[in-house]
């Protein structure tokens, strides 16, 4: 069956980085892209953006824009995102997806699987 | 502020039914097609509608949504307690070149 494994939960320091992993497996790594979805304590759910497996191609959400990095590694079926300069806004769980395009849409997509989440807390 | 509008909160009994809405604008929902997650607190969320009234393999027929114009519904009917979590719409915004998501639904059933 599908599934997504996230890495374990982080604590880092203001203006540091994080990376989180997301191992795929269940199905053809290349044939779905993946999405990183946050959301902060208690609050509602954030997109953060998504790349294509299939050629690596992005999309960000203007907020984060040149403070986060996706990647993904084929040869692992492994997804990772990079958040950097991390200020206290930033401590949420975080999830990957499997990102479903609807046929003949590139952006319009809904998200099938998810990642168990991965906490990230930014704290001095 | 969330842009699409979902109300904070649903309250029903056990095997009623519930309406759950989700406004938006002619460059979201107008414009897209909407998908629903149900979050159980502590939990991943879960595909529950995809491309408006689409159910996933597993959802049970109870769950049920719709569209019309710029707002979209999510219909659950014979409520179990089992369903008492956090729902969520979402759909692609054109102007905003973005997912967005509404704002969290807390359904308690008692």
């Amino acid at each position: 069956q599908v599934q997504l494994e996230q890495s374990g939960a982080e604590v880092k320091k203001p203006g540091a980085s994080v990376k989180v992993s997301c191992k795929i497996s269940g199905y053809k790594f290349i044939s779905f892209g993946i999405a990183w979805v946050r959301q902060a304590p208690g609050q509602g759910l954030e997109w953060m953006g998504w790349i294509s497996a299939f050629d690596g191609s992005t999309s960000f959400a203007q907020r984060l824009q040149g403070r986060v990095t996706m990647t993904t590694d084929t040869s692992t079926s492994t997804a990772y995102m990079e958040l950097r300069s991390l200020e206290s806004d930033d401590t949420a769980v975080y999830y990957c997806a499997r990102r479903r395009a609807y046929s003949g849409y590139a952006d319009l997509a809904y998200f099938d699987h998810w990642g168990q989440g991965t906490l990230v807390t930014v704290s001095s | 502020q969330s842009v699409l509008t979902q109300p904070p909160s649903v309250v029903a009994a056990p095997g009623q039914k519930v309406t759950i809405s989700c406004s938006g604008s002619s460059s979201n929902i107008g414009s897209s097609r909407v998908s629903w997650y149900q979050q159980i607190p502590g939990t991943a969320p879960k595909l529950l509608i995809y491309d408006n009234n689409k159910r996933p393999s597993g959802i049970p027929d109870r769950f049920s949504g719709s569209k019309s114009g710029t707002s979209a519904t999510l219909d659950i009917t014979g409520l179990q307690t089992g369903d008492e979590a956090d729902y969520y719409c979402a759909s692609w915004d054109t102007r905003l070149s973005a997912v967005v998501f509404g704002g969290r639904t807390r359904l308690t059933v008692l």
